[in-house]
């Protein structure tokens, strides 16, 4: 079985750009869910999917936004981007939830703004 | 929110020997535990998890133990080989459908 994908892996934008990142799941997971990896801070939760719908959301400003398809494939969206936004970013899907299921990570999108 | 400390930030052992990783969290109503291991360059990939409704948990050289009442749960590492050296991440969740709080990690490094 296929892990969890993310694309594109390494992104370079400059500040004010928007950026979407995308992530498929493994086959029949539901959940989706999005972190921020920084050095010092660990994994920041952005926010989770779970059938189309935002589940549960972190405390990142509202720059940062996300969707899922029916497919289960989700996608983040961050604008108007800052230098502080630079990181890595990595999705993981679970069956149903991360709060009950194993959690799978992607291999994240490394994100850097000049 | 759930809150969830971890400690040390970095800890070094020398090759052979013990370590031990801690984490505490904040909201009772935790229920889930688990543990990823991050190698240099690498995903986060679970490790072991632990329940609340067992005190510990072991699988080869890796065991988890969790205090319910202190709020507590750590990791121990026995007879450590250089491929350990890792970034390891502590998490909870109060299960359900609610999200997984991570700790900041701990970079361990085994000594050859």
């Amino acid at each position: 079985k296929a892990g969890v994908t993310q694309t594109p892996r390494y992104l370079i934008k400059t500040r004010g750009q928007q950026v979407t990142l995308s992530c498929s799941p493994i086959s029949g997971h539901r959940s989706v869910s999005w972190y921020q990896q920084t050095p010092g801070q660990g994994l920041q939760f952005l926010f989770e999917y779970f059938s189309e719908t935002q589940r549960n959301k972190g405390n990142f400003p509202g720059r940062f936004s996300g969707r899922q398809f029916s497919n289960s494939r989700s996608e983040m969206n961050v604008s108007t981007l800052e230098l502080g936004d630079s990181a890595l970013y990595l999705c993981a899907s679970s069956w149903t939830s991360p709060g009950t299921d194993t959690q799978y990570f992607g291999p994240g999108t490394r994100l850097t703004v000049l | 929110g759930e809150n969830v400390e971890q400690h040390p930030s970095t800890l070094s052992v020398q090759e052979g020997d013990s370590a031990v990783i801690k984490c505490t969290y904040s909201d009772s109503a935790s229920n889930y535990f688990p543990w990823y291991k991050q190698e240099l360059g690498k995903r986060p990939q679970l490790i072991i998890d632990i329940r609340s409704n067992v005190g510990e948990k072991k699988d080869q050289r890796i065991a988890v133990t969790l205090n319910k009442t202190a709020k507590h749960f750590s990791l121990h590492i026995t007879e450590t080989q250089p491929e350990d050296s890792a970034v390891y991440f502590c998490a909870a969740s109060m299960g359900g459908n609610e999200k997984l709080t991570f700790g900041t990690g701990t970079r361990l490094t085994i000594i050859p």
